[in-house]
């Protein structure tokens, strides 16, 4: 059975700090990360995919990865209150899985101005 | 927007009737994967449709089964439904090969009464 873990949260933090959001998994073969949005009542939105060790920015986020850890993060730099949001990690598979997402459960984020 | 639609945005059914959902993927997105999203919980992958064949299932029963066309777009059916089938159903179009990333269409909320 693959797994994403995230913390399910909710993480708090204040208007204009650093947001720090962490994900595992367990398909040691995986090659593709991405980290989603959701605002509630609403659909996923991509913020970012990730494929090669290291980090990636993106304006005011990065995504972190370490394939030998199984670790994938992504760091909100001056964080807003519209970045209150759902995040999802999402694994692609690799070999029979490789078609599919595999989610974690979510972090819930709750910036506060 | 990421271009993908989704029919209907609602739905209410009664336990053992059946529904039907529909997609329009993404100009120039030819695979199709539809998710399913409990409350509080990742979406969890149902099947893939990639040329008019399912790519690749997820844990779901047979009841649920697809469709999709030479236009791309796909539908989703359910049959015998049951309480624990609402939800909100994702679909998400991508393009077979590279990075395959896949973009969330807004989704249907059923509720089976």
């Amino acid at each position: 059975q693959k797994e994403v873990e995230q913390n399910s949260g909710p993480l708090s933090v204040p208007e204009g700090a650093i947001a720090s959001l962490n994900c595992t998994y367990s398909d040691r073969g995986s090659q593709s990360f991405f980290w989603y949005r959701q605002y509630s009542g609403k659909s996923p939105e991509l913020i970012m995919s990730i494929y090669s060790n290291g980090d990636k920015e993106d304006g005011r986020f990065t995504a972190q990865l370490n394939k030998a850890s199984q670790y994938v993060s992504l760091l909100i730099r001056d964080s807003q209150p519209s970045d209150s949001a759902t995040y999802l990690c999402a694994v692609k598979g690799s070999g029979a899985g490789s078609y599919q997402l595999t989610f974690g459960k979510g972090t819930k984020l709750s910036v506060i101005p | 927007e990421t271009g993908v639609t989704q029919s209907p945005t609602h739905l209410i059914k009664t336990r053992g009737q059946q529904v039907t959902l529909r997609c329009s993927s993404q100009s120039g997105h030819n695979t199709v994967s539809w998710y399913q999203q409990a409350l509080g919980q990742g979406p969890q992958f149902i099947f893939q449709y990639y040329r008019e064949e399912e790519n690749g299932r997820g844990n779901f029963p047979p009841r649920f089964s697809g469709l999709q066309f030479p236009n791309y777009s796909s539908e989703l059916n359910v049959n015998a439904l049951e309480l624990d089938d609402s939800a909100l159903y994702l679909c998400a179009s991508s393009f077979q090969g590279a990075s395959e990333t896949q973009y969330f269409g807004p989704g249907t909320r059923l509720l089976v009464l």
